[in-house]
């Protein structure tokens, strides 16, 4: 069954260092893959997707994203964490019909001042 | 342009009650998604509606739960007679179609009814 696994539950990086999160995806064929961001009270929202081409994706709020086929990942990246990042970020691909997002389990990021 | 709007942002129920979920989508979208958050967990798919029809409703319990998106008015989540197992947060996406060659339009998220029950 497609599965997306974020290892990392909880992360904590100091404002302006760089951070990265973990994204594995479990599927046959290359699929379409989203980072989704949720601060305390709020919707889910869209940072950056995947569809094809070029492997490395920009997104909104200085964040990217890199496919790597070959170990099945898609982690997020930001070169310079400011406090405002604090929030969880899911990871999420598209199932077996398209509209039918599978979720990781989320990764909360807490940043010191 | 107001975002998903889903009401009320908590609930609290006793056990054998019903839970009615309402989710207004963004202006202009025709399409609803369901999603359940357990505690600890990622967001798992529920159901897909378009107005007056359901799509896919193959991620939704077969018992107590049901979804409609009418004509006129917001989609509506029931859960009849809830169990403490039912305690979570449910999130409303919409989104305006459906992209071509199985591109899926993005989904905007609401911010979730937060279900607990006593």
């Amino acid at each position: 069954a497609q599965s997306v696994t974020q290892p990392d539950i909880h992360i904590t990086v100091s404002e302006g260092a760089s951070l990265e999160l973990r994204c594995n995806y479990s599927y046959g064929a290359t699929p379409y893959l989203f980072w989704y961001v949720q601060s305390p009270g709020q919707g889910l929202q869209l940072l950056l997707k995947y569809f094809s081409g070029d492997t490395l994706v920009q997104g909104i709020k200085g964040f990217e994203a890199e496919f790597k086929r070959s170990q099945s990942s898609f982690n997020l990246r930001k070169p310079s964490v400011h406090w405002s990042d604090a929030a969880e970020y899911f990871c999420a691909a598209e199932g077996d019909s398209s509209y039918k997002l599978i979720f990781g389990s989320g990764t909360r990021l807490l940043v010191r001042p | 342009n107001a975002g998903v709007m889903q009401n009320p942002r908590h609930l609290v129920r006793r056990r054998g009650q019903e839970a009615r979920l309402r989710c207004s989508p963004m202006k202009g979208h025709s399409h609803v998604y369901w999603y359940r958050q357990l505690p600890e967990e990622g967001l798992k798919f529920m159901v897909y509606l378009q107005k007056e029809n359901i799509i896919d409703e193959s991620g939704m319990p077969k018992e107590r739960f049901s979804a409609e998106f009418p004509k006129e008015g917001p989609s509506i989540l029931r859960i009849q007679q809830v169990v403490r197992g039912d305690s979570a947060a449910y999130f409303c996406a919409s989104s305006p179609s459906w992209g071509m060659e199985g591109l899926g339009d993005e989904q905007y998220f609401g911010p979730g009814t937060r279900l607990t029950v006593t």
